[in-house]
């Protein structure tokens, strides 16, 4: 069955330090993997994917993730956080070969607060 | 239009009322979801519709709950007899089928949501 992991309900991070936000997954076929994140009172947006090709994947706001196959991990990170990438994100994946289901399946999501 | 449409955007209604939300996608995107999302808490994933294919329900906690979508267009979500606990966030998603290299394939977009509270 599939399923994704998001182990940390809160991560804390001073501004200007790195910040990693962890994912790990399960699936019986190839990942899709998705990060998005959804800020204070607004719907969800998307910040990047993993299909197929590097295994380093750049996305949207300086975000950045790393698909590691060994470890079913998909880490967001980002070098230098901002007060303004506070906010609650959210790690998907489904089977890409999954034939007609194609269902997204949903981490539990992870705060990340960012201390000025 | 140019992003995932919903409506109302904020509904109040008394308990054991039916209440419609409405979800308009993105033009030609062929998957759509609905989820419910609660007070700080993650997504609840409510219902699945790809193409043509039978709808996932899987996710809808009771048969208060419906959905249907005409086509690759309008879908609406039904509750029927609200409750309190029905109180929550209504989020639809749509996306088009992923095509490895291109962007905007795969990845959903939402929209702003539809706020319910049951009184």
């Amino acid at each position: 069955a599939q399923s994704v992991a998001q182990p940390e309900d809160q991560v804390n991070v001073a501004e200007g330090n790195p910040l990693t936000v962890k994912c790990t997954y399960s699936v019986s076929g190839n990942p899709y993997l998705f990060w998005y994140v959804q800020y204070p009172n607004r719907g969800l947006q998307f910040l990047l994917k993993y299909i197929t090709g590097d295994n380093l994947v750049k996305g949207s706001y300086g975000f950045e993730a790393e698909f590691n196959k060994s470890q079913t991990s998909f880490h967001l990170k980002k070098p230098s956080a901002l007060v303004s990438d506070s906010a609650l994100y959210f790690c998907a994946v489904r089977d890409g070969y999954a034939g007609n289901n194609r269902k997204l399946i949903w981490g539990l999501g992870t705060s990340l607060a960012v201390n000025p | 239009g140019a992003g995932v449409s919903q409506s109302p955007s904020n509904k109040v209604t008394e308990k054991g009322k039916d209440v419609e939300l409405r979800c308009d996608p993105i033009s030609g995107h062929t998957a759509l979801y609905w989820y419910r999302q609660r007070l700080g808490q993650g997504l609840e994933f409510l219902i699945y519709f790809q193409g043509n294919s039978a709808p996932d329900k899987s996710g809808l906690p009771s048969d208060r709950f419906s959905a249907e979508r005409t086509g690759e267009s309008v879908s609406t979500l039904t509750i029927q007899r609200t409750q309190q606990e029905d109180s929550a966030v209504y989020l639809c998603a749509s996306s088009l089928e992923v095509v490895p290299g291109l962007a905007n394939t795969g990845e959903l977009f939402f929209g702003e949501g539809s706020r319910l509270t049951v009184l």
